[in-house]
């Protein structure tokens, strides 16, 4: 483990549920992010959280929430989701500050199947 | 803001040959360019990097160049092996101010062949 860790790591979901993917962090960071990984598509950026504060929305639909009580923790939830939603969710953490370069460490991600 | 180019999307060499994949970034004032390597149902994980007050860095079988001037960086990788099979995904960042959030490139599959 890289001290990235994402639950579930399969989620099936249909269109009317309401589910939460979970990604916590043991590296001490105080950055973290949510990133979307479709097939053939680039990582695409959805969330930000610089000391739990969300500092990038990348004009993600309201029907993904994320929520970050603490630096460590980080929830992606889902409503009304549609079959296109279907990707890997990749949760990744960093720590910002002191003049090192922002190196992001990924979590396994979690598999979403919407049907 | 930040473009990177990545290319080519796929590469396919033979056990022994070398690989190389190539990015590009539109903004002048990112300093640091990172790789990862994805490999089948597993996490991005980082290789090797480059920071913009060096033209090359070498780690074993890996080496990373960059040109500031063209604003290009290249991952190469020799004697690859089938355990070299994976995505490659390159990214620039411009650390120490301003965003601070990678760019990530396209990926790149790279299949080494037995």
């Amino acid at each position: 483990e890289t001290g990235v860790t994402q639950t579930p790591r399969h989620l099936v979901m249909g269109m009317t549920n309401k589910k939460s993917l979970k990604c916590e962090q043991h590296l001490g960071h105080n950055a973290m992010y949510w990133y979307k990984q479709s097939a053939k598509k680039p990582l695409e950026l959805m969330f930000v959280y610089n000391f739990k504060e969300q500092t990038e929305n990348n004009s993600v639909p309201s029907r993904f929430s994320p929520e970050c009580p603490n630096s460590s923790h980080l929830f992606l939830h889902l409503h009304t989701l549609q079959p296109e939603d279907s990707a890997l969710y990749l949760c990744a953490s960093s720590r910002l500050g002191g003049g090192g370069a922002n190196v992001l460490t990924f979590g396994a991600g979690s598999r979403l199947t919407v049907l | 803001g930040e473009n990177v180019e990545q290319h080519p999307s796929t590469l396919s060499v033979q056990e022994g040959d070398s690989a190389v994949i190539k990015c590009t970034y539109s903004d002048s004032a990112s300093n640091y360019f990172p790789w990862y390597k994805q490999e089948l149902g597993k996490r991005p994980q980082l290789i090797i990097d480059i920071r913009s007050n060096v033209g090359e860095k070498k780690d074993q079988r890996i080496a990373v160049t960059l040109n500031k001037t063209a604003k290009h960086f290249s991952l190469h990788i020799t004697e690859t092996q089938p355990e070299d099979s994976a995505v490659y995904f390159c990214a620039a960042i411009r650390s120490g101010g301003g965003s601070y959030i990678p760019t990530f490139g396209r990926g790149t599959s790279l299949i080494v062949h037995p």
